[in-house]
Formats: C-alpha cells, structure tokens, sequence
C-alpha cells in the first residue's frame, strides 16, 4: 500500500537557519512526489515535484528537495529560513497504480523564532 | 479572482442535518477532488471525478456523496451529518494527464454539533 510518513510533526528554526523536512514514502513503483505549503486560513500550495530526471529539483521561494530512492526519501530543505515561511508543509505521492490517487502525509508545523 | 473557490467556507451545523459544500474552478481541468483535513491526519481524499461522468470512491468516502454537475463544478454532500465528520474540506483540481499539480481551494470549516 502507498504510503507516506513525514517524521517530523513540529520542527522550529531561528530565522536565517538552515531548514530540513523529511518524508518517507512507501510505493512500489516509479513516484510522483510533491511537496505542498499551507499557510494559516489558506489552502495548499505547490512547492515543487518529482517525476523523474535530476533528483534535485528546485521549487519556488528557495526551497529545493533532493529524490533518494535507495532511502525512499524526498527531503525538503531551505538553506536560509524567513519569517514568512512559518507554515504547515505537506508531501505526497501520486500513486498511478491504485487509481491514480494522490496520498498525502501527516504534514509537518513549521514556527520561524526571530 | 481565485481559480478555486469554495462555498461556505464555514459552516455549523447540528447532527443529522444535509449539508452541502460545493466548489467552483474556473481553471478548465478536468479533473477534481474533495479532501477533508484533520489535526495530525494530513488531507484524506474523500471522492475524486475524472470527468463529468467518471466519479470515484477515495479513502474515506462512507458518509458522503459528491455531484459533479458541469465541468467547473464538484459538490460534496453529508446526508446526515454527524460529529467525527467536523473538519476542514479541500476541494482540488488538476489537469489531465496524471499525476499533475493539484490546485486547491480555501478550504471549508465544518463544525458538526
């Protein structure tokens, strides 16, 4: 079954440090991975995706996230955090072969201390 | 304006009440998906549609119905609302051609009493 675990349910960062967030994922096949960002009263917003090719992608406001298949991971990271990034950030995979479903992990509390 | 809107975006309401969220997109996909959200759960998916005459059952979809009345429409339904179902709604499109980005709504807070 698809699966994916994001480890970290809340992480705080001072602003200007260096930022990782992790998922892991359970699928048998090639994954389609996203990474997604919900400020507070908003819905969700794409911060990039894998589907294949170079394994670190690059998304938008700074963040990148690097695709390791030998440890089914897909970590988010940001080398210098702002204020404004404070957020709940989701990571999901597509999963063509039930449906072409998208699963969502438990997503991970991000806070910014000045 | 925004490309995915939901109405209501809040909603109280008491047990065993109908209770309708309904969701436009003005994006052209074809495809769309409602989710619920819940505190250290993550997004569930609830129904997903294809197209106007493809609909399909998510995770999570016992308590609810969906109508998908035109391309740019996708409704969700609680025939008889009960507490558990008290979260927050997403509802999501995408383009064809899978998997693609996902574009979602502001979210509806249901509150069942």
């Amino acid at each position: 079954a698809q699966s994916v675990t994001q480890p970290d349910i809340h992480i705080t960062v001072s602003e200007g440090a260096s930022l990782e967030l992790r998922c892991n994922y359970s699928y048998g096949a090639t994954p389609y991975l996203f990474w997604y960002v919900q400020s507070p009263g908003q819905g969700l917003q794409l911060l990039l995706k894998y589907f294949s090719g170079d394994t670190l992608v690059q998304g938008i406001k700074g963040f990148e996230a690097e695709f390791k298949r030998s440890q089914s991971s897909f970590n988010l990271r940001k080398p210098s955090v702002h204020w404004s990034d404070a957020a709940e950030y989701f990571c999901a995979v597509g999963a063509r072969n039930t449906g072409n479903q998208f699963y969502f992990g438990t997503g991970t509390s991000l806070t910014v201390i000045p | 304006d925004a490309d995915v809107t939901q109405t209501p975006r809040n909603r109280i309401t008491k047990t065993g009440k109908r209770i309708m969220l309904e969701c436009s997109q003005t994006k052209g996909h074809d495809r769309m998906y409602w989710y619920r959200q819940d505190p250290g759960l993550g997004l569930r998916l609830i129904y997903y549609s294809f197209d106007v005459k493809d609909i399909n059952k998510g995770e999570i979809s016992d308590g609810y119905s969906v109508s998908r009345q035109a391309q740019a429409k996708f409704s969700l339904s609680l025939e008889s609302a009960i507490p558990n179902q008290t979260a927050l709604y997403f509802c999501a499109t995408s383009d064809t051609g899978f998997p693609d980005t996902q574009y979602f709504g502001p979210g509806t807070r249901l509150t069942v009493l």
